[in-house]
């Protein structure tokens, strides 16, 4: 079974700043599989990206996702008051066919 | 606009069952896998079951060891969990979700306390 660790668990920036958010696997996975999510307080999960750097429909392009293999990251290019939430990688496994979160970074603000 | 609505939850005594449900609306119900991923009280997400779009295919999580059951019936568009034998770390909010590689819709979640 393929485990994610996400770095760093916590990480605390101003608004306006560079966010990079990294997620390994423990092994080589597909970028195909590879999705970030985010999550506020008290709502569900949001799709951000997909395919490892595609975003979801709505998805501002002041994220972005890339890696390959087992190495990973989300970036936020620009952080807006709004972007302040817990931010998830999650990967498809097919054998068998099961979905695979990483811990966690929460992202607060400074 | 894809709407999944989750209900059934609620406090239920270790060993108890449950039944959840999610109500699927605003796209082909029947043209997609679906799932239940859950999150403990201040904890991370964990997948739950999946179930393909003809319920040919069934997965669970290795810790259920047998005590849930996912169903769906496509003509009500509509998703189930029976959860059997309930302990208390089962204790969640279980999100229903829309997706085969990526959970890509959400609902708001339903919250299964389990507690004596």
């Amino acid at each position: 079974e393929i485990v994610l660790t996400q770095s760093p668990g916590a990480l605390s920036l101003s608004p306006g700043e560079r966010a990079t958010l990294s997620c390994r696997a423990s092994q080589s996975i597909s970028s195909d599989y590879l999705a970030w999510f985010q999550q506020k307080p008290g709502q569900a999960p949001r799709l951000l990206i997909r395919g490892a750097s595609t975003r979801a429909t709505g998805i501002p392009d002041r994220f972005s996702g890339s890696g390959s293999g087992t190495d990973f990251t989300l970036t936020i290019s620009r952080l807006e008051p709004e972007d302040f939430a817990v931010y998830y990688c999650q990967q498809y496994g097919t054998s068998p066919p099961m979905y695979t979160f990483g811990q966690g970074t929460k992202l607060e603000i400074k | 606009e894809v709407q999944l609505v989750e209900s059934g939850g609620g406090l239920v005594k270790p060993g108890g069952s449950l039944r959840l449900s999610c109500a699927a609306s605003g796209f082909i119900f029947s043209s997609y896998t679906m799932n239940w991923v859950r999150q403990a009280p201040g904890k991370g997400l964990e997948w739950v079951s999946s179930i393909s779009s003809s319920s040919s295919y069934i997965y669970y999580a290795d810790s259920l060891r047998g005590r849930f059951t996912i169903s769906r019936d496509n003509a009500e568009n509509s998703l189930y969990l029976q959860m059997n034998s309930v302990r208390v770390d089962d204790t969640a909010v279980y999100y229903c979700t829309r997706g085969g590689w990526y959970p890509d819709y959400w609902g708001q979640g339903t919250l299964v306390t389990v507690s004596s």
